[in-house]
């Protein structure tokens, strides 16, 4: 079925550094949601984006729907150590289903 | 603000034997999921469930499953008979109002951990 792959599965950051998240689906996509996973927590929406080449900010996070529509990424500037977590990409995959990636978990040391 | 509920928090069960996860959604909200998250993995969705009925579901979601909503507050999920491959974290999710356009936005619950023993 349809799937979406994410890279890095890890990320270690030094606070204050820069850290991108991205996602790849090999098929279009209608839709392509972001979710934050605290360590220990539940998913949080971040984001949803639907149209080709959106582009959406949130203060330090930017997030990027691709042209074609099968690919985004999620860029956090100057991380800070509140941005732990993992981070996943999920999209609709029709009707009410919604499909994750397999995240991105990003340590921030201080 | 609002949040979803689940209870319990932590559920232990022997082999074989029967669970009912229990998730009160946002009380205006129209879609209700149940999802499970395997330790360290990514959150897979089992099944979705609109207008009192399933709208979707997965291939994880087979006739050991299924979900109910017994009234206008609560939602259910039993598996029937448990399997050891069954522990996991089980989160409810909900979404949706009438009139919304983005009834992908779910708002999860907090989660039941299943351990099968």
């Amino acid at each position: 079925g349809q799937q979406v792959m994410q890279i890095p599965q890890y990320q270690h950051v030094q606070e204050g550094e820069d850290f991108t998240t991205y996602c790849n689906s090999s098929t279009t996509l209608s839709n392509i949601q972001w979710y934050k996973q605290r360590p220990g927590g539940h998913p949080v929406f971040l984001i949803q984006l639907v149209k080709s080449g959106e582009v959406k900010k949130q203060k330090r996070l930017t997030f990027q729907f691709g042209e074609a529509k099968k690919n985004s990424s999620l860029h956090i500037t100057a991380t800070q150590t509140t941005d732990v977590g993992t981070y996943f990409c999920a999209f609709g995959a029709g009707g009410f289903k919604t499909i994750f990636g397999a995240g991105t978990r990003l340590f921030v040391k201080a | 603000e609002p949040e979803v509920t689940q209870t319990p928090s932590h559920q232990v069960t022997q082999m074989g034997q029967e669970v009912i996860l229990r998730c009160v959604p946002i009380s205006n909200h129209l879609y209700f999921y149940w999802y499970r998250q395997i330790l360290g993995q990514k959150v897979e969705f089992l099944v979705s469930f609109y207008n009192n009925e399933i709208s979707e579901k997965s291939e994880i979601f087979d006739d050991q499953f299924s979900v109910e909503r017994p009234d206008g507050s609560n939602f259910t999920l039993k598996i029937r008979s448990t399997k050891l491959e069954d522990s996991a974290m089980y989160f409810c999710a909900s979404s949706g109002v009438w009139g919304g356009e983005e009834h992908n936005e779910q708002f999860f619950g907090p989660g039941t951990r299943l351990t099968v023993l």
